[in-house]
């Protein structure tokens, strides 16, 4: 079945330092979801791409959808202590019916 | 806005056993998903509900059940517990299809199987 993969699955890195995850699909993408899930809490929405190629940039994250559609990465800039978490991408099968989740890359930062 | 309620957020149930958690959506959401989280398995699909009628489900045995009342609040039964049940169990709500706008996730029910 559609899958996606997230890779890697752990991320340490030290305080300041850039970190980079990467979400690959087995099939064509409508969009794709990113969500953040810091240790003991729940998954909370980051952002949504939708157009091929498309950039979005939150403060020191930086979201991109590649051109075919198949592929996401997020990029965190100079990370900070509260950047600790686990990070998923989500895309859609089914028209969009269902959503299915990454594996997650889990961050941790030593400070 | 209210968020994501699940209730209860803990549970420490005997094998066997069966099990009933509670999700109340944010308020004028519609849909509610439901799914289980493992370390070893990540987030896993288990359904969704759309105006109490189930929309979606994933790939869990039928001792997995959900229903949606007229509220949108929603409760998941998992019948006859086993060890491998053991998880974070999640409700998230949105406005239409979980694979078009974001969900809003709850806290979570941690559920222990011993």
């Amino acid at each position: 079945g559609q899958q996606v993969m997230q890779i890697p699955q752990y991320q340490h890195v030290q305080e300041g330092e850039d970190f980079t995850t990467y979400c690959n699909s087995s099939t064509t993408l409508s969009n794709i979801q990113w969500y953040k899930q810091r240790p003991g809490g729940h998954p909370v929405f980051l952002i949504q791409l939708v157009k091929s190629g498309e950039v979005k940039k939150q403060k020191r994250l930086t979201f991109q959808f590649g051109e075919a559609k198949k592929n996401s990465s997020l990029h965190i800039t100079a990370t900070q202590t509260t950047d600790v978490g686990t990070y998923f991408c989500a895309g859609p099968i089914q028209g969009a019916q269902k959503l299915v989740f990454g594996q997650g890359t889990r961050l941790t930062i030593n400070p | 806005k209210a968020g994501v309620t699940q209730t209860p957020r803990y549970l420490i149930k005997t094998r066997g056993q069966q099990v009933t958690l509670s999700c109340s959506p944010i308020s004028g959401h519609r849909s509610v998903s439901w799914y289980q989280q493992t370390p070893g398995q990540g987030l896993q699909f288990l359904f969704e509900y759309f105006s109490e009628t189930q929309r979606n489900k994933g790939n869990f045995p039928g001792r997995f059940s959900g229903r949606q009342f007229s509220n949108s609040r929603s409760e998941m039964n998992v019948s006859t517990l086993e060890l491998g049940d053991s998880a974070l169990y999640l409700c998230a709500s949105s406005l239409d299809f979980p694979g078009i706008v974001e969900q809003y996730f709850g806290p979570g029910t941690r559920l222990t199987v011993t």
